[in-house]
Formats: C-alpha cells, structure tokens, sequence
C-alpha cells in the first residue's frame, strides 16, 4: 500500500525560531511531494512542492528536503511566526496525475 | 471570485437521506477534484472531472455516490442512502488543465457532511 505518514500529530515551536515537520513515504515510484498548510474552517493551500529528481527545494522562509534513501521528506520554517499556526499535509502523486495521497497532517502552534 | 466555492459549509442529514454537495471552481478552470477526509485520516482522491465528463472515478465508492460537472453550474458530488460512514469533510480543488497537480491544487473550505 503506497502511503504517507506523519507520526507527529502535534508541534510547538517558539516564535522566531525553527519548525520541522517530518513526513515517511512508503514505496518510490512518485515523482511529486507537495506539502499543504490548513487553518481550521478553511481548504489546503498549497505551499511547496518537489521533484523526487530534487534535494532541496526553497521558497521563502519555506524549504523542503528529500531523503530519498531514507524515504523522508521534512518541510522546514526559518523563523517560525504565529501565523504559520495550522494543520500542514505531506502529500504524493505520481507524475503526471492528479491522485495525491495525503498524510493525516501536523498541528504547528507556534507561540509568541 | 474569491476561489473555489463549496456549499453548504455544514451538512446535516439523517441514515437513508441524500446529501447532495456542491462546488464552483475558480474562474476559467475546467477542472474538477473530489477529496475525502475521513475522521483521523489524510484526505483521499474521490473523482475528477472536467466539463460533461468524468475522467476518473476510482477513488468514488461504487455504490450510493456519483459526481457530475455539467456545462453551466457547479459540480455536484451527490450520496444517496447517507450511513453513518460518509460522515467526513469533503473537499473540492479545481485547476485549468491538466498540468495542476505541478502547482499545487487550490482548494475550497470544504463541506463538513454529518450523518446522524
């Protein structure tokens, strides 16, 4: 069964400093892994993708990392702020299809 | 327009009725996908559509649930004989082609369906 995983439910983190948010694949065979922030009473938006032909990905204060031997992916915030407050999904999907697979998500609370 | 519009926020209904929910996706896209999020679960790939067709319903039950994107109005994602089971938040996304999963989908507030 191709899944993704995020064994950490819940995360606090001081302002200003940095969130980690961790996320185990099974399987190889998906070229995309997306990460999507939620606030409560709102859809996912997305926020960072990359290519299992890729490392590092950056935007912003937002990097994403792939540990391919590992089959780990990890989204990093530097500084953490309040409003990075909310439930993030890891997700996969193969190359070229629309049937991302979704973890069950990491509440971040990031506290003044 | 504000992006992809879902309604009703909130659904109630009662065992054996039919929910029927409702997504209007962003302006100039003609693609539609329905998402799943079971309670304690990731969300999960339902259908998707595009105008007048349905391109991909494996991830749909095969019994009770269908989907719709008619030409003019919102996509319907229609459940009849709700069980306690379809309760779940259900999500929409939309892009303007097929090239959107590149970019991350956009997705609307959902609708929180409750079965009681």
């Amino acid at each position: 069964d191709q899944q993704v995983k995020q064994n950490s439910p819940s995360l606090s983190v001081q302002e200003g400093r940095i969130s980690i948010l961790n996320c185990d694949y099974t399987n190889s065979m998906f070229d995309y892994f997306l990460w999507y922030k939620k606030y409560p009473a709102e859809g996912p938006t997305f926020l960072i993708s990359i290519s299992s032909i890729k490392d590092k990905n950056e935007d912003g204060r937002f990097t994403v990392f792939l540990n391919k031997s590992a089959k780990h992916l990890s989204l990093h915030i530097v500084p953490s702020q309040p409003g990075d407050s909310a439930v993030y999904f890891c997700a996969r999907g193969p190359s070229g299809t629309y049937k991302y697979i979704f973890g069950t998500g990491t509440r971040l609370k990031v506290l003044a | 327009n504000a992006g992809v519009m879902q309604n009703p926020r909130h659904l109630v209904r009662r065992r054996g009725q039919e929910a029927r929910l409702r997504c209007s996706p962003m302006k100039g896209h003609s693609h539609v996908y329905w998402y799943r999020q079971l309670p304690e679960e990731g969300l999960k790939f339902m259908v998707y559509l595009q105008k007048e067709n349905i391109i991909d319903e494996s991830g749909m039950p095969k019994e009770r649930f269908s989907a719709e994107f008619p030409k003019e109005g919102p996509s319907i994602l229609r459940i009849q004989q709700v069980v306690r089971g379809d309760s779940a938040a259900y999500f929409c996304a939309s892009s303007p082609d097929q090239t959107g999963y590149l970019y991350g989908y956009t997705f609307g507030s959902g609708t929180r369906l409750t079965v009681v």
